[in-house]
């Protein structure tokens, strides 16, 4: 059974970073791209961050561009999002997905709750 | 970015009937358009990929259709299980881009 299970979330003031983890089980974890969705309380999904299977490439869109870093180990099946320079509008629950850019999200974790207040 | 339009935004039915959501695409997404459920305490399930293809284990009473630009979703003989947000996502441009969301509540 594929599980992908999200942590790190919390309350956090502007300006200052968090680092979100996703441990990936079910499935060969070095084969698929992973994806970072976000939904802010009461408004639709958003993509934030993609990476391919190896890690060598990355991708975002320009809303988090040059804050949020995605990165992956692929020895420990865990997929990460360091935040930096929070907003106020990057509060969401953020979602852990199997999937890329170019194919639907198979798989989703519960997400973890960022709240970026101060 | 590709914009989706997903309507009604809610949609009040009761178990039993059969419902129908839209999702239009700002430009063509040839068939490539899939459809998710959210429900409280659960993750997202994909329930159909490629427009028209039921993801494994996604009940027969579900079916999509479309291509292009005009996307329906219908669910046949509601259950009360069904009962939950649905939200439509284009995967044929870079970035990825969702619908809005259309809430399918209980009348």
């Amino acid at each position: 059974e594929v599980q992908l299970v999200e942590s790190g979330g919390g309350l956090v003031q502007p300006g200052r970073s968090l680092k979100l983890s996703c441990v990936a089980s079910g499935f060969t974890f070095n084969n698929y791209w992973m994806t970072w969705i976000r939904q802010a309380p009461g408004k639709g999904l958003e993509w934030v961050a993609s990476i391919t299977n190896t890690g060598g490439s990355t991708y975002y869109p320009d809303s988090v561009k040059g804050r949020f870093t995605i990165s992956r180990d692929n020895a420990k099946s865990t997929l990460y999002l360091q935040m930096n320079s929070l907003r106020s509008e990057d509060t969401a629950t953020y979602y852990c997905t199997r999937g890329g850019t170019r194919v639907s999200f198979a798989y989703w974790g519960q997400g973890t709750l960022v709240t970026v207040s101060s | 970015d590709v914009q989706m339009t997903q309507s009604p935004s809610y949609l009040a039915a009761s178990p039993g009937e059969s419902v129908s959501i839209s999702c239009k695409a700002s430009k063509s997404i040839s068939n490539n358009l899939a459809w998710y459920q959210e429900k409280p305490g659960k993750a997202n399930k994909l329930l159909i990929h490629s427009g028209s293809t039921l993801q494994s284990g996604t009940p027969s009473r579900f079916s999509g259709s479309g291509s292009g630009t005009d996307f329906t979703l219908t669910i046949r003989s509601l259950e009360f299980e069904d009962f939950a947000v649905y939200y439509c996502q284009q995967y044929n441009e870079y970035p990825p881009t969702f619908g809005a969301g259309t809430k399918l509540e209980l009348k």
